[in-house]
């Protein structure tokens, strides 16, 4: 039973460039969660999806950024025309429900480099 | 605003000895608390949690203390082992807001058990 994948585990652009991380949740988990990890810092939360739908983005930056979580495949953060202040490590996690926190098991994360 | 906080980048202790980590929250609305452990290159593991109905929560080795009037509370590891070097993390929800999935961390402390 695997755990949370995240791909690719790093990942460099340029600015201006587009950046695409993915995140295959758990096996029979629907509920996935966006967390962003800037140097020196804590988490922050990005966004809630669900299949299809996007539950909660209110941690996520108004322009650039994205997400999704299709029916088929995995959840996507996009972030277009990258700078280097999205330089981070970029957390997914998945849940069962949308209830109870300790069901959310993460992945290892993507470490984004901005040069 | 930091609405949770880890004063302590950095604690060392030697093998077999206590570890006390603290966490110290401003937010009133949360009334949940987990410890995340974290080793370099992974993602986050959930250790432990405490709702704010109660003021102590126990699981073998680790301890987990609510003190709700001083919006404080502390992981006790006892007794240390070298493998739990790793960096801590502490988080907070709000469930009565109906937000119990988005988690606020603090920034993490790094624990070294030396032999």
């Amino acid at each position: 039973n695997a755990g949370v994948m995240q791909n690719p585990r790093h990942l460099v652009r340029r600015r201006g460039q587009e950046a695409r991380l993915r995140c295959s949740p758990m096996k029979g988990h629907s509920h996935v969660y966006w967390y962003r990890q800037l140097p020196e810092e804590g988490l922050k939360f990005m966004v809630y999806l669900q299949k299809e739908n996007i539950i909660d983005e209110s941690g996520m930056p108004k322009e650039r950024f994205s997400a999704e979580f299709p029916k088929e495949g995995p959840s996507i953060l996009r972030i277009q025309q990258v700078v280097r202040g999205d330089s981070a490590a970029y957390f997914c996690a998945s849940s069962p429900t949308g209830y109870g926190n300790t069901e959310a098991f993460f992945g290892q994360g993507t470490r984004l480099t901005v040069v | 605003d930091q609405q949770v906080k880890q004063n302590s980048p950095s604690l060392s202790v030697q093998e077999g000895r206590i570890s006390i980590l603290n966490c110290d929250y401003t937010n009133s609305m949360f009334d949940y608390f987990l410890w995340y452990k974290k080793y370099p290159a992974e993602g986050p593991t959930f250790l432990i949690s405490i709702s704010s109905i109660k003021d102590k929560n126990e699981d073998g080795r680790f301890t987990v203390f609510l003190n709700k009037s001083a919006k404080h509370l502390s992981l006790h590891i006892v007794p240390s082992q070298p493998g739990d070097s790793a960096v801590y993390f502490c988080a907070a929800a709000g469930r009565r807001g109906g937000s119990n999935y988005k988690l606020t961390f603090g920034k993490g402390t790094l624990l070294t058990v030396n032999p």
